[in-house]
């Protein structure tokens, strides 16, 4: 089966930690996204990839960051420069051959604080 | 500045109903514009989807209305069934954007009555 996996499910940062969100998928797509929720609001843009080797910041890029050695695999590290990192992460794929722009979502990773 | 607004935090209808539920953008660059769908701790699923050039698109008992001169969109659900009772989010693409550089609004949470 198709699809995008991330993990963990749900993750605890304590105070000036680093923890890395794991996202990947074998839709053998190109292009890759990090977006953020939190109650009450939006997703919102992270980071994003077209292509192997190539990321560009989103509408929230601070305090975190990322990779993309891989096609599959698109990790987000949520630096301790983040401050306000407790949110629902979301991981999603495009096909850069598809127009209407249909993202695949992974099921997510709540990250709290301790 | 949100660019996409779902002013209604929630909705809730009895089953067999119509359920309507509406969102207005300010961006006049959007030309394309998506529904998904999102049950708790899983990611968001794409329902349906409506072109610039097109003022409805109907998907089983699922239509999209876009009133242009209006910057507006509403998803109707027609009979209303409890598996439809989920979080909604309209999301909006632009003309010139790269693929999947989607703007989502807060989403409504919709609760479907037996």
């Amino acid at each position: 089966d198709g699809g995008i996996t991330q993990s963990p499910k749900y993750l605890f940062r304590k105070e000036g930690q680093n923890v890395t969100l794991s996202c990947e998928q074998n839709l053998n797509h190109d292009a890759m996204y990090w977006y953020r929720q939190d109650p009450g609001q939006g997703l919102r843009l992270i980071y994003y990839s077209q292509i192997v080797n190539d990321f560009q910041k989103g509408d929230i890029a601070e305090g975190y960051s990322v990779s993309r050695e891989k096609k599959e695999s698109f990790p987000l590290t949520v630096t301790s420069a983040q401050k306000n990192p407790t949110a629902f992460y979301l991981c999603a794929s495009s096909s850069r051959q598809v127009k209407n722009e249909k993202l695949f979502f992974g099921s997510g990773t709540q990250l709290s604080v301790l | 500045d949100q660019q996409v607004k779902q002013n209604s935090p929630s909705l809730s209808v009895q089953e067999g109903r119509i359920s309507i539920l509406n969102c207005d953008y300010t961006n006049s660059m959007f030309d394309y514009f998506l529904w998904y769908k999102k049950y708790p701790a899983e990611g968001p699923t794409f329902l349906i989807s409506i072109s610039s050039i097109k003022d409805k698109n109907e998907d089983g008992r699922f239509t999209v209305f876009l009133n242009k001169s209006a910057k507006h969109l509403s998803l109707h659900i027609v009979p209303s069934q409890p598996g439809d009772s989920a979080v909604y989010f309209c999301a909006a693409s632009g003309v010139g954007a790269s693929y999947g550089k989607l703007t989502f609004g807060q989403g409504t949470i919709l609760t479907v009555h037996p």
